[in-house]
C-alpha cells in the first residue's frame, strides 16, 4: 500500500536560508509524486511533479525536488527563503490513475 | 483558463440544515474529487468520481453525506442534516487522467 510520511509538522527557517522540507513515501510500483503549497485560506496549488523522466525536478518559485529511489525520498528544497514562501506544504504519492496519497503536511515559516 | 470553481465560499448554518456545496470542474478533466481539511483530521478524500461515476466512496463519513456528478462539468457536496463537527473548509479538486489534481479555492462551512 501506498503512503507518504512528511518528516516535521513544522519547520523554521530565516529569511534566505536554504529551505528543506522531507518527504519519504512507500509504493509497490513506480510512484508519481507530487508537491503541493497551500497558502492561508487558499486551496492546494500544484508545485512540481515527478513522473519518472528525470529525476530532479524543478517547480514554481525557484523550489526544486529530487527523486532518490534507494531512499524512497522525494525532499523538497529552496536555495534561499522568502518571506513570501510561508505557507503550509504536502508531498503526495500516486500509483495509479485515480487517488492521490497526502501526506499530513510541514507548515512552512519564514523569519526576517 | 478557469480554475475549478466552488460555491459558494463561505456557508454558515444551523445544525439539522441541509447543505450543499457545489464544484465545477476544470473543463476537459474526468476526474472529481471532493476533499475536506480541519485542523484535528487534515486533509482526507471524501469521494471521487471517473467519467461521473463514483469509484471510491469510502471516505464518506456517514450516510448525512451524499455527491452527486450529473454531468462532466458540475458536481454538489450535500450534508443533511448537519451537525457542528462537520464544520471544515472543503475542497474541489479535478484532473486530466487522474494524475496531479487542481483545487478549487474551497468552501469554509461553518454549523452552529
Amino acid at each position: 500500500a501506498q503512503s507518504v510520511t512528511q518528516l516535521g509538522s513544522h519547520v523554521s527557517v530565516s529569511e534566505g536560508a536554504l529551505v528543506l522540507l522531507r518527504c519519504n513515501y512507500s509504493s509497490s510500483v513506480p510512484p508519481y509524486l507530487f508537491w503541493y503549497v497551500q497558502y492561508p485560506n487558499q486551496g492546494l496549488q500544484l508545485l512540481l511533479k515527478y513522473t519518472s523522466a528525470a529525476t530532479l525536478v524543478k517547480g514554481i518559485n525557484g523550489f526544486e525536488a529530487e527523486f532518490k529511489k534507494s531512499e524512497t525520498s522525494f525532499h523538497l528544497t529552496k536555495p534561499s527563503a522568502h518571506m513570501s514562501d510561508a505557507a503550509e506544504y504536502f508531498c503526495a504519492v500516486s500509483e495509479r490513475q485515480g487517488n492521490l496519497i497526502f501526506g499530513k503536511g510541514t507548515k512552512l515559516s519564514v523569519k526576517p | 483558463d478557469a480554475g475549478v470553481i466552488q460555491s459558494p465560499r463561505h456557508e454558515v448554518t444551523e445544525m439539522g440544515q441541509e447543505v450543499t456545496l457545489r464544484c465545477k470542474p476544470i473543463s476537459g478533466h474526468d476526474y472529481l474529487f471532493w476533499y475536506r481539511q480541519t485542523m484535528m483530521r487534515g486533509l482526507e478524500l471524501l469521494i471521487y468520481f471517473n467519467n461521473n461515476v463514483p469509484i471510491d466512496d469510502s471516505g464518506m463519513p456517514e450516510d448525512r453525506f451524499s455527491a452527486k456528478m450529473p454531468n462532466a462539468s458540475f458536481s454538489t457536496l450535500k450534508i443533511q442534516p448537519s451537525e457542528p463537527r462537520d464544520s471544515a473548509v472543503y475542497f474541489c479538486a479535478s484532473s486530466l487522467q487522474g494524475r496531479e489534481q487542481y483545487f478549487g479555492p474551497g468552501t469554509r462551512l461553518t454549523v452552529t
